[in-house]
């Protein structure tokens, strides 16, 4: 299996424009995360599903923040109107059993 | 709820010398324990967990870390370092009774710089 695959790598974007970033999970996980990881707050989880189905999205920082899995194969979390203080790095991981598997992240910048 | 302390920020080792890095944890469950790596510009990458049975647990390229239940400590160590052991360490524990994936907290990770 190639992993968990998050697209883009990078993400340079303006101010108030809309962004979303992409994961797929690896096949055969029930479970798929999505984390944010910045210098001042560490590693944050936003969101987690279970069989495709939200089961805590206490993390999302605001309303701007959502995240779908449409089916077991594909994610996504989306900022809409993105800010400066979205500027992170955007890891997603999905799990089977206990161990959970990352992806190699998405770096956003919002300018 | 369950939380991660991680002792140093950064530490600083020479090649060949003993790594330890620090972990403490807070959970009013039995945890599960983990320890990941992050080289720069990567994902993070599993280097062991525990869960239950033996407490001293090994991982991969040399590192294992040791369940301390008295402690409260899930500290990670490898007897000799090498230069490819440089980068970012996290500890995360996370909590489930039924023996499935549950939301890992973090802590803030420590730095491993190895000199020569």
């Amino acid at each position: 299996d190639a992993g968990v695959i998050q697209s883009p790598r990078h993400e340079v974007t303006e101010m108030g424009q809309e962004v979303t970033l992409r994961c797929k999970p690896i096949s055969g996980h029930d479970y798929l995360f999505w984390y944010r990881q910045t210098m001042m707050r560490g590693l944050e989880l936003l969101i987690y599903f279970n069989n495709n189905v939200p089961i805590d999205d206490s993390g999302m920082p605001e309303d701007r923040f959502s995240a779908k899995m449409p089916n077991a194969s594909f994610s996504t979390l989306k900022i809409q109107p993105s800010e400066p203080r979205d500027s992170a790095v955007y890891f997603c991981a999905s799990s089977l059993r206990v161990e959970a598997f990352f992806g190699q992240g998405t770096r956003l910048t919002v300018v | 709820a369950q939380s991660v302390t991680q002792l140093g920020s950064h530490v600083s080792v020479s090649e060949g010398a003993l790594v330890l890095l620090r972990c403490n944890y807070s959970s009013s469950v039995p945890p599960y324990l983990f320890w990941y790596v992050q080289y720069p510009n990567q994902g993070l990458q599993l280097l062991l967990k525990y869960t239950t049975g033996a407490t001293l647990v090994k991982g991969i390229n040399g590192f294992e870390a040791e369940f301390k239940k008295s402690e409260t400590s899930f500290h990670l160590t490898k007897p000799s370092a090498h230069m490819s052991d440089a980068a970012e360490y996290f500890c995360a524990v996370s909590v489930s009774s039924t023996g499935t994936a549950s939301k890992l907290t973090f802590g803030t990770g420590t730095r491993l710089q190895v000199t020569l």
